[in-house]
């Protein structure tokens, strides 16, 4: 079965240290990897996503992830958190193959000014 | 321009009920989807349409009825509504494989 967990419900962080938000994926093949942010009382915004090539991808706001394939994980990352990054965090994997996207459970990032 | 627009934003109204959902996305996306976001925030897909066609159908109860008049439109339908509906819906649109999905702000559903 396809599944993406993120092991974390909750990251606190204080204000300028790097924030990491954990994902890891059971999907067949070689998956699209996708992450967004809710803001409160708000829809999903895509931030980046990994297709192919460098295992760092680099996305908006200054956030950047790691792709393992080994570890078949997907860490959201960014060297130094702002009280602004302050949201929910969903990790979402899409086959290459067909339209379907599985979503984490979302970690509710918290950063300490 | 609002990308993926969903209406209303809040809709309250009581059980037994039948209401609808309006999604309409500008982008020119081939996929439609409906996902529903409980109380713990967490996100569960229900439908998805391609070029109006029903590509994806999640168990969810036959209450629920989505509808797509054309690629640019999905709207849900819900008859007999119960507490248990209560969420927010989100309506998003993607091109394909590979492509992010944009999403609408949402439609909060109270079932009173």
């Amino acid at each position: 079965a396809q599944s993406v967990a993120q092991p974390e419900d909750q990251v606190n962080v204080a204000e300028g240290n790097p924030l990491t938000v954990k994902c890891t994926y059971s999907v067949s093949g070689n998956p699209y990897l996708f992450w967004y942010v809710q803001y409160p009382n708000r829809g999903l915004q895509f931030l980046l996503k990994y297709i192919t090539g460098d295992n760092l991808v680099k996305g908006s706001y200054g956030f950047e992830a790691e792709f393992n394939k080994s570890q078949t994980s997907f860490h959201l990352k960014k060297p130094s958190a702002l009280v602004s990054d302050s949201a929910l965090y969903f990790c979402a994997v899409s086959p290459s193959t067909g339209n379907q996207f599985y979503f984490g459970t979302g970690t509710s990032l918290t950063v300490i000014p | 321009d609002t990308a993926v627009s969903q209406t209303p934003k809040y809709l309250v109204t009581q059980m037994g009920n039948d209401k609808s959902i309006k999604c309409e996305q500008n982008l020119g996306h081939d996929t439609m989807y409906w996902y529903k976001q409980d109380s713990k925030k967490f996100l569960k897909i229900m439908f998805s349409y391609n070029n109006k066609e029903l590509i994806i159908n999640e168990t969810v109860p036959n209450r629920f009825s989505p509808k797509s008049p054309d690629k640019a439109h999905l709207n849900l339908h819900i008859n007999s509504l119960e507490l248990g509906d209560s969420a927010v819906y989100f309506c998003a649109s993607s091109q394909g494989p590979g492509r992010e999905e944009a999403f609408g702000s949402g439609t909060r559903l109270t079932v009173v």
